[in-house]
């Protein structure tokens, strides 16, 4: 089952600079999108969100994009900094199951490097 | 800032034992959930929650697992018969509303090892 998929297992950024994660799904029913947080030894940690009906949302250093012609995802973290660094999950959810499951990626450890 | 709280953080265990994790959810929260993650895999869905009884459940959820809300506080994830592929780090989510725009909160998690 690999209805969400983060490819790149890891990725390592200079202080500072941005840092991009990238999330592709392949269920058409997904209709809302997460970005988790996540510290060794600790649960995931909610960063921030975006409907389908929208195609970016912004909070503070945190900008999730979506484009679901080509169903992807991206989460840009500008300016990055070492606390930044952990894994960072992509979960989607389907609105018309009724249930609020989210499905998860694999995950993508962030590294930022001072 | 409330949060979700789960007890105990580590629980070892022998194979064929039943154990219990416990999860305090956030106060006014209506939705629970349970979710694992096998060290190295993905995060997985197992059990979603409401009104007093389940509205979802994955394949992994087999009848080897139960949760229970015994009290207006505590929400439990009992697995009779624990088998070694158990070990995991389990993890309890709530939500204050169904809609699916809404967000979940995650618990810190328990580490089962099931020896």
């Amino acid at each position: 089952d690999q209805q969400v998929k983060q490819n790149s297992p890891s990725l390592s950024v200079q202080e500072g600079r941005i840092s991009i994660l990238n999330c592709d799904y392949t269920n058409s029913m997904f209709d809302y999108f997460l970005w988790y947080k996540k510290y060794p030894a600790e649960g995931p940690t909610f960063l921030i969100s975006i409907s389908s009906i929208k195609d970016k949302n912004e909070d503070g250093r945190f900008t999730v994009f979506l484009n679901k012609s080509a169903k992807h995802l991206s989460l840009h973290i500008v300016p990055s900094q070492p606390g930044d660094s952990a894994v960072y999950f992509c979960a989607a959810s389907d609105g018309s199951s009724n249930t609020g499951k989210l499905i998860f990626g694999q995950g993508t450890t962030l590294q930022v490097k001072p | 800032e409330p949060e979700v709280t789960q007890t105990p953080s580590h629980q070892v265990t022998q194979m064929g034992q039943e154990v219990i994790l416990r999860c305090v959810p956030i106060s006014n929260h209506l939705y629970f959930y349970w979710y694992r993650q096998i060290l190295g895999q993905k995060v997985e869905f197992l059990v979603s929650f409401y009104n007093n009884e389940i509205s979802e459940k994955s394949e992994i959820f087999d009848d080897q697992f139960s949760v229970e809300r015994p009290d207006g506080s505590n929400f439990t994830l009992k697995i009779r018969s624990t088998k070694l592929e158990d070990s995991a780090m389990y993890f309890c989510a709530s939500q204050l509303a169904g809609a699916f725009s809404d967000t979940q909160y995650f618990g810190p998690g328990t580490r089962l090892t099931v020896l």
